[in-house]
């Protein structure tokens, strides 16, 4: 299947500072690309979509703001969370499409980055 | 948007068949159902998906009823690193960006020796 890759995989950082997430689609153009994220013992919760070269659409409840994204080519979106506190700490996940929007299209997720805010 | 029912949590023996049940009575017509699965820490990994017709690929099948109200994953022979959360999903959002699957709470499938 196709390959997502996500860096970093843990981060640890102070309260107030900014964390930025790379999410890479190694094998195919990801017109398309999700983020999610997933707090202990809970399910994925869709954070924001994103196509390449537009801003994102963001799920309601989610600051945008604080959870900047950019999705500047085929193959990189990033999220960086701004200012970030103990609250945001979460595990990030990112998942990539081809775009095509059909009701059968596969995502493929990246593995992951858990950020703990000090 | 449909939605899934699952159990919290299965049991099953290493090298048994594992089946997960899944209740999706609010299915559209155009909707497929999709399998993911989740392994501690890590992103989900896709398994399956089908519309109406049973579908059977090297990690598992899908079992579809013929109302579409229901559908089961089968693990043929459980290892332990099937160890997971198991995902049932049959929602996609629709935006201007694209469509994104939504995850329920899964199915914990706990495998044992």
């Amino acid at each position: 299947g196709a390959v997502v890759s996500q860096h970093p995989s843990r981060v640890i950082c102070k309260s107030g500072t900014s964390v930025k997430i790379e999410c890479r689609s190694l094998d195919f153009q990801a017109t398309t690309m999700f983020w999610y994220r997933q707090f202990p013992k809970q399910s994925l919760m869709l954070m924001a979509t994103s196509n390449e070269g537009s801003k994102a659409t963001y799920e309601q409840g989610v600051e945008k703001d604080k959870f900047l994204i950019n999705h500047a080519s085929l193959t990189l979106s990033t999220l960086t969370v701004t200012s970030a506190h103990p609250e945001d700490s979460s595990f990030y996940i990112c998942s990539a499409s081809g775009g095509t929007g059909a009701t059968n299209e596969k995502l493929f997720f990246g593995s992951g980055t858990q950020l703990s805010v000090l | 948007d449909a939605k899934t029912t699952q159990p919290t949590s299965m049991d099953c023996a290493e090298g048994r068949a594992a089946n997960l049940p899944c209740n999706h009575s609010t299915i559209s017509g155009n909707e497929y159902v999709y399998w993911y699965r989740q392994i501690h820490s890590q992103g989900p990994q896709y398994i399956i998906h089908g519309l109406k017709n049973n579908e059977t690929n090297e990690m598992a099948s899908l079992i579809i009823t013929e109302d579409r109200k229901s559908s089961t994953l089968i693990l043929p022979h459980a290892t332990l690193r099937d160890t997971a959360v198991y995902y049932c999903i049959v929602t996609r959002v629709y935006n201007q960006a694209g469509t994104a699957l939504i995850f329920g709470k899964g199915t914990t499938l706990s495998v044992s020796s």
